[in-house]
């Protein structure tokens, strides 16, 4: 079965465009969160999102905005790049979403913003 | 703001020896998760602990969930070169999402 997949691997910006970035759950996943990972750190928690409703969000700002479709997928769209959204944007997914449900990542986009 | 402090940050030892990496916050989790994180890659579930004093075994790997659901640790017994990653301790704020807070990772290096 194949596990979460993310388009695309790397992606190259430069300040001020915007960037979309998609992630497909696991078969059967209804939950997708997105997660930001700046070198050296621990990923952050951006959004949550579960049957097509935003369950959470984290402290980003409006400039980072995403959607689920019917079909369980999910976009992060980044509005007005700056060079501190260089990061590894991972995504993952859940069957229900909840905090003992088992979360699985993954490989991540690469985006490097000049 | 939810923490979790994880210690040490980096870790370098001799393939053979015992490790212990600790995650201490003062919120407590409905869970906590330990992930390792390859280089270019996302990080991939290794445990997730939800009682408060659960001990789980991964082969050489344990993990503790401490009595008050702040704390946890990873002890690794006999470390290989394979064990070589990226560490990273992840809690879950409430029990109806499943938003991770996780902290800045253990970089172990095992060396032959």
């Amino acid at each position: 079965d194949a596990g979460v997949t993310q388009s695309p691997t790397h992606l190259i910006k430069t300040r001020g465009q915007h960037v979309t970035l998609r992630c497909s759950p696991i078969s059967g996943h209804k939950s997708v969160s997105w997660y930001q990972q700046v070198l050296g750190q621990g990923p952050q928690f951006i959004f949550q999102y579960y049957e097509k409703e935003e369950r959470g969000r984290g402290n980003f700002p409006d400039r980072f905005s995403a959607r689920q479709f019917p079909n369980y997928s999910s976009e992060l769209n980044v509005n007005a790049l700056l060079l501190g959204d260089s990061a590894l944007y991972l995504c993952a997914s859940s069957l229900l979403g909840t905090a003992t449900d088992t979360q699985y990542f993954g490989p991540g986009t690469r985006l490097t913003v000049l | 703001t939810q923490l979790l402090e994880q210690s040490p940050q980096f870790l370098s030892i001799q393939e053979g020896e015992n490790l212990t990496v600790y995650c201490n916050s003062s919120s407590v989790f409905s869970s906590l998760q330990w992930y390792r994180q390859e280089p270019g890659e996302g990080p991939v579930l290794l445990v997730t602990v939800v009682t408060g004093g659960e001990v789980k075994k991964l082969k050489r790997l344990t993990f503790q969930f401490g009595d008050a659901r702040k704390d946890s640790s990873l002890h690794i017994t006999a470390a290989q070169p394979g064990d070589t990653g990226l560490y990273l301790c992840a809690g879950a704020v409430s029990s109806n999402t499943g938003k991770l807070i996780f902290g800045q990772g253990t970089t172990l290096q095992v060396k032959p």
